[in-house]
């Protein structure tokens, strides 16, 4: 069952303007939620992360906001630049484990 | 909806010994991958399989891994004999036909090397 959904594939925006990327989860026991950038033939980077006490966190361009209602987030990026063209995935972890559970990423492009 | 599995989700092992951490892809996945995470660092590229042979592997990859799909359904990675640094979250990971964003990750395993 995945517990992790990232429901778009693929987005494309114009450098510049704002990306949004979207996850939902399924399981009300997760409460840390996690951002990872990948690129090509390389790991997940890590990006931002947000606890559930929290509604927002901020990071340069990055923002990361949790709507525990709706069990959804979303990470904003603005303004978007050609290096930010990556697959981003979304992570969540359970307070009472060490396991992952990641959606099936977004791969954004910014064009130029 | 189809999952990529990890067993054992925690395995504690004596520095030397062999260990083998085990994932079962999607089904019809047909690129399979591992990654580790060591605690509090990134996540690292370790190997891509395709067609029964490795595709692409990192420096981290050396010849105490290996990895394996005995039987059409598992894709193992072996440690022949662990050191105390391997200690980390290894990731199972697939796709359909390669491109990044198809990708199913597995939950983790995370082996304490001791």
């Amino acid at each position: 069952d995945q517990q992790v959904k990232q429901n778009s594939p693929s987005l494309s925006v114009q450098e510049g303007r704002i990306s949004i990327l979207n996850c939902d989860y399924t399981n009300s026991m997760f409460d840390y939620f996690l951002w990872y950038k990948k690129y090509p033939a390389e790991g997940p980077t890590f990006l931002i992360s947000i606890s559930s006490i929290k509604d927002k966190n901020e990071d340069g361009r990055f923002t990361v906001f949790l709507n525990k209602s709706a069990k959804h987030l979303s990470l904003h990026i603005v303004p978007s630049q050609p290096g930010d063209s990556a697959v981003y995935f979304c992570a969540a972890l359970k307070e009472t484990g060490n396991q992952f559970y990641f959606g099936t990423g977004t791969s954004l492009t910014v064009i130029p | 909806e189809p999952e990529v599995t990890q067993t054992p989700s925690h395995q504690v092992t004596q520095m030397g010994q062999e260990v083998i951490l085990r994932c079962v892809p999607i089904s019809n996945h047909l690129y399979f991958y591992w990654y580790r995470q060591i605690l509090g660092q990134k996540v690292e590229f370790l190997v891509s399989f395709y067609n029964n042979e490795i595709s692409e592997k990192s420096e981290i990859f050396d010849d105490q891994f290996s990895v394996e799909r005995p039987d059409g359904s598992n894709f193992t990675l072996k440690i022949r004999s662990t050191k105390l640094e391997d200690s980390a979250m290894y990731f199972c990971a697939s796709t359909s036909a390669g491109a990044d964003y198809g990708y199913t990750f597995g939950s983790g395993t995370r082996l304490t090397v001791v």
